[in-house]
């Protein structure tokens, strides 16, 4: 089966509210994670990564949790906008495996209500 | 500066036809990774190469194969198409550095018909 899983396929939250979205991993190798936004036709973009000495990053108006003893990990948006409408996937990695492959879960759909 | 490109956007193939897919990393990007997405799922690891060496490679058939050039662009080729290789086919490139985040491309749809 896919090690990496998202416990919400859809979401929906009014604009203004936050969002957070959620991610189960079941290989404890890995140490590298990746949250990206897929708008439709587009390939995915990055939106933050974190490392397994982390538990938490920040960036422009998105903060990513890791919880190692659980493997989970959550991507929440501040203020979400029309713009944060998107597919969300959650990818990992394993470093030191002698390449690079990201697993994807199957994705989150977040809807923005205006 | 250009991100990743990928050429063709759109592709329509027939049952047992050849294809190939071709990838333009990043300015300075040494890796480059192949991924296959279906339609309402998460993209799979198809292949990654580092400095024109294969470093990795998914649970795909023999059937698709792909190499990298010695300007670190990229081609996928998949023989014998079937139905169900049909999806978007996307390129990713990095750095080459562990742990770096991989910037993807738009994407290629590839139609089996």
């Amino acid at each position: 089966g896919e090690s990496v899983g998202l416990h919400l396929p859809t979401l929906s939250v009014q604009e203004g509210d936050n969002s957070i979205i959620n991610c189960a991993y079941s290989n404890s190798a890995s140490d590298y994670f990746i949250w990206y936004k897929q708008e439709s036709g587009k390939g995915p973009q990055f939106i933050i990564d974190i490392r397994s000495n982390m538990d938490k990053r920040q960036g422009q108006r998105v903060t990513v949790l890791l919880n190692k003893t659980v493997k989970h990990l959550s991507l929440q948006i501040a203020a979400t906008q029309p713009g944060d409408s998107a597919v969300y996937f959650c990818a990992e990695n394993i470093s030191g495996a002698g390449s690079y492959q990201l697993t994807f879960g199957k994705g989150t759909k977040l809807s923005v209500i205006p | 500066d250009a991100g990743v490109t990928q050429s063709p956007t759109h592709l329509i193939k027939t049952r047992g036809q050849h294809v190939t897919l071709r990838c333009s990393p990043i300015s300075g990007h040494k890796s480059v990774s192949w991924y296959q997405q279906v339609l309402g799922q998460g993209p799979q690891f198809i292949f990654q190469y580092y400095e024109k060496e294969e470093r990795g490679r998914g649970n795909f058939p023999d059937r698709f194969s792909a190499r990298q050039f010695p300007n670190y662009s990229s081609e996928l080729n998949v023989n014998a198409l079937l139905l169900g290789d049909s999806a978007l086919y996307l390129c990713a490139s990095r750095g080459g550095q562990e742990n770096t985040e991989a910037f993807f491309g738009q994407g290629t749809r590839l139609t089996v018909v």
